[in-house]
């Protein structure tokens, strides 16, 4: 069975950073995109990140770029999302996905809540 | 950016109705479209991809339509399981990734 678990989130202030991870199982990690996609309260999806399975490709949403830094580790079957200069608006629960072009298996994400 | 627009935003429903949500694209992206179903406090569960083809595992009551930038999920007979809310996306033209506003579908 895929299991996609983030851990990392927490209250930070604006200005702040936080790490966030999400550990992989129950499929071959190396050989898949991920993505993390995230969720403010009450709203819709917004697509944040992407990297390629070697890491090649990463890409990233015109709101993070700059700030955010995706990367990823296949010897522990975990990426990574490094946030830096946080602000306000984002705000929200991010979810790992396996990206297969499209979004196959979700994490049930973690909360991230940036304030004063 | 190629934007997704849904409709409606929410509906009420019976169980047993037949539902049908649509989602338009700003442009054409083939056949390129997902449908999602999230329930609260939970993660997003893929439901069909290829705008038709449907995820294993996903009950034969969901089916989905369209080709182009118009196109529909439909659930032949709600059931009370499938309160919930769905969200279009599309693939074809990517970065970003798009997904529509989503639909909720409530409980008449």
């Amino acid at each position: 069975e895929v299991q996609l678990l983030e851990a990392g989130g927490g209250l930070v202030q604006p200005g702040g950073s936080l790490r966030l991870s999400c550990g992989a199982s129950g499929f071959t990690f190396g050989t898949h995109a991920m993505s993390w996609v995230r969720q403010a309260p009450g709203k819709g999806l917004e697509w944040v990140s992407f990297i390629s399975g070697s890491s090649s490709t990463t890409l990233y949403a015109d709101s993070v770029k700059g700030r955010f830094t995706i990367s990823r580790d296949n010897s522990k079957n975990t990426v990574y999302l490094q946030m830096n200069s946080l602000r306000a608006e984002d705000t929200a629960i991010y979810h790992c996905a396996a990206t297969d072009y499209y979004f196959g298996k979700w994490g049930q994400g973690t909360l991230v809540a940036v304030s004063s | 950016d190629i934007q997704m627009t849904q409709s409606p935003s929410s509906l009420s429903a019976s169980v047993g109705d037949r539902v049908t949500i649509t989602c338009r694209a700003s442009q054409g992206i083939s056949n390129f479209l997902a449908w999602y179903q999230q329930k609260p406090g939970k993660a997003p569960k893929l439901l069909l991809y290829e705008a038709s083809r449907l995820e294993a595992g996903v009950p034969s009551r969901f089916s989905g339509s369209g080709s182009g930038t118009d196109f529909a999920l439909t659930i032949s007979s709600l059931q009370p399981e499938d309160f919930a809310t769905y969200y279009c996306h599309q693939y074809y033209n990517t970065p970003p990734w798009t997904f529509g506003q989503g639909t909720k579908v409530e409980i008449k």
